[in-house]
């Protein structure tokens, strides 16, 4: 199973939105509705934000939300904020026994 | 306060061993299905290895199949990996990660460094 694909970067400026992909296939992200997004700040470890393709943890902003359309996934962040500067990676269930995650996004707030 | 805290991380030379160790505490261990997941800079984040809530089922990713093993203390509220006949590939940040259902890590440790190399 190959990783699935993110672009490298990102950006917006503070209060816009900004969208950030995540590609896979008919196999995993277009499977399934078990796709999650983690937020790593540097030197932490990853964070969920968002689970089931579109539904959010407790204490998660509502500024965060997911989307699916065919085999690509989306995480938008609206009303962008400074503390929103860090890596975001995707991931897919992929049966029972695996699961793949993106090579991550690296999300700056210019 | 549901956490997470791994130790066992360290250098060791390539065909060694190492046994990674992750407390729990805040949530009801024996419920979960508990996962270890690696982050390296070559091979981004990986599933090394799940084990269901009673420790029947394992799980593990290719590359580590026949070397690593995920294991359980429920008693202990305690999570291991057990890794053998290292490599420097493995060389990566290991994280104890609590799943909570369809792979969904909504609980993460704060990571071990393991680095494999003579």
């Amino acid at each position: 199973q190959s990783a699935l694909t993110q672009p490298p970067s990102a950006s917006g400026s503070p209060g816009q939105s900004v969208t950030i992909s995540c590609a896979g296939t008919s196999s995993d992200v277009g499977a399934y509705n078990y796709v999650s997004w983690y937020q790593q700040h540097p030197g932490k470890a990853p964070k969920l934000m968002i689970y089931e393709v579109t539904k959010r943890p407790s204490g998660v902003p509502d500024r965060f939300s997911g989307s699916k359309s065919g085999n690509t996934a989306s995480l938008t962040v609206s009303g962008l904020q400074a503390e929103d500067e860090a890596d975001y990676y995707c991931s897919s269930w992929v049966g029972t026994n695996s699961v793949i995650f993106g090579g991550g996004t690296k999300l700056t707030v210019l | 306060e549901v956490q997470l805290v791994e130790s066992g991380g360290g250098l060791v030379q390539p065909g060694g061993s190492l046994r990674l160790s992750c407390a729990a505490s805040g949530f009801t261990f024996s419920s979960y299905w508990m996962s270890w997941v690696r982050q390296s800079p070559g091979r981004g984040l990986e599933r090394v290895a799940s084990i269901r809530h009673d420790g029947i089922s394992k799980y593990y990713l290719d590359s580590v199949e026949g070397r690593f093993t995920i294991s359980r203390d429920n008693a202990k509220n305690s999570l291991y990996l057990q890794m053998n006949t290292l490599r420097a590939e493995d060389t990566a940040v290991y994280y104890c990660a609590k799943d909570s259902g369809w792979y969904r890590f909504d609980t993460w440790g704060q990571g071990t460094q393991v680095t494999v190399s003579s």
